[in-house]
């Protein structure tokens, strides 16, 4: 079974400064990542999704995150973060197209003004 | 065309009640399935339809059930309520289909239920 974990649970940054936030995933297959993104009081929406082919993806609003398989990492990250950047952000792994979406507990990343 | 609907948005309920929450996926989703959400537990998968039948299902109790109908909307109750089910309850629809898509879901924005 796959499973995920998310390290940060919390991250405060201030504004403009770069972030990275940490998945890391266990599986015994090939799996597909994604990064949802949760604004307050939505739904999530995807920020970016890695299926194969290249490691570094990017993704809206100038985030990019990068697949390590020896790592089991998919780490995201982005160069200068912005106020509205505030939310929470939920890394997901998926064995096939039709197996269930396994999610990690979230990082609630906050920017400082 | 028109995004994942989940009806109610905010419903207040008492222990021991029933409650049914209602979710239309985008057209063409054939999957819908159903998350929990809370403070503490994070994310958890409660189930997944595809074409009117359960095709994956997380460990939540029998009280929670669902259905889909021949539209692919899909309903989800949750019976004999308790304080613990308190939670922001997501629906999202995808493809479903094999060799097709990535499994990436598409959600809603959630029905937000408050037990008393």
């Amino acid at each position: 079974a796959q499973s995920v974990t998310q390290l940060d649970s919390q991250v405060p940054v201030f504004e403009e400064a770069p972030v990275e936030l940490r998945c890391n995933y266990s599986s015994s297959v090939s799996v597909y990542l994604f990064w949802y993104v949760q604004y307050p009081n939505q739904g999530l929406q995807l920020l970016l999704k890695y299926l194969s082919g290249s490691t570094l993806v990017k993704g809206i609003n100038g985030f990019e995150a990068e697949f390590n398989k020896s790592q089991t990492s998919f780490h995201l990250r982005k160069p200068s973060v912005h106020i509205s950047d505030t939310a929470e952000y939920f890394c997901a792994v998926v064995k096939t197209s039709y197996d269930k979406v396994i999610f990690g507990p979230g990082t609630s990343l906050s920017v400082i003004p | 065309k028109a995004g994942v609907t989940q009806t109610p948005r905010y419903l207040i309920k008492t222990r021991g009640q029933q409650v049914t929450l209602s979710c239309s996926p985008i057209s063409g989703h054939r999957s819908v399935s159903w998350y929990q959400q809370t403070p503490g537990q994070g994310l958890q998968f409660l189930f997944e339809y595809f074409s009117e039948t359960q095709r994956n299902k997380g460990n939540f109790p029998g009280r929670f059930s669902g259905r889909q109908f021949s539209n692919s909307r899909s309903e989800m109750n949750v019976s004999t309520l308790e304080l613990g089910d308190s939670a922001l309850y997501l629906c999202a629809s995808r493809e479903g289909l094999a060799g097709q898509n990535t499994g990436e879901l598409f959600f809603g924005e959630g029905s937000r239920l408050t037990v008393l």
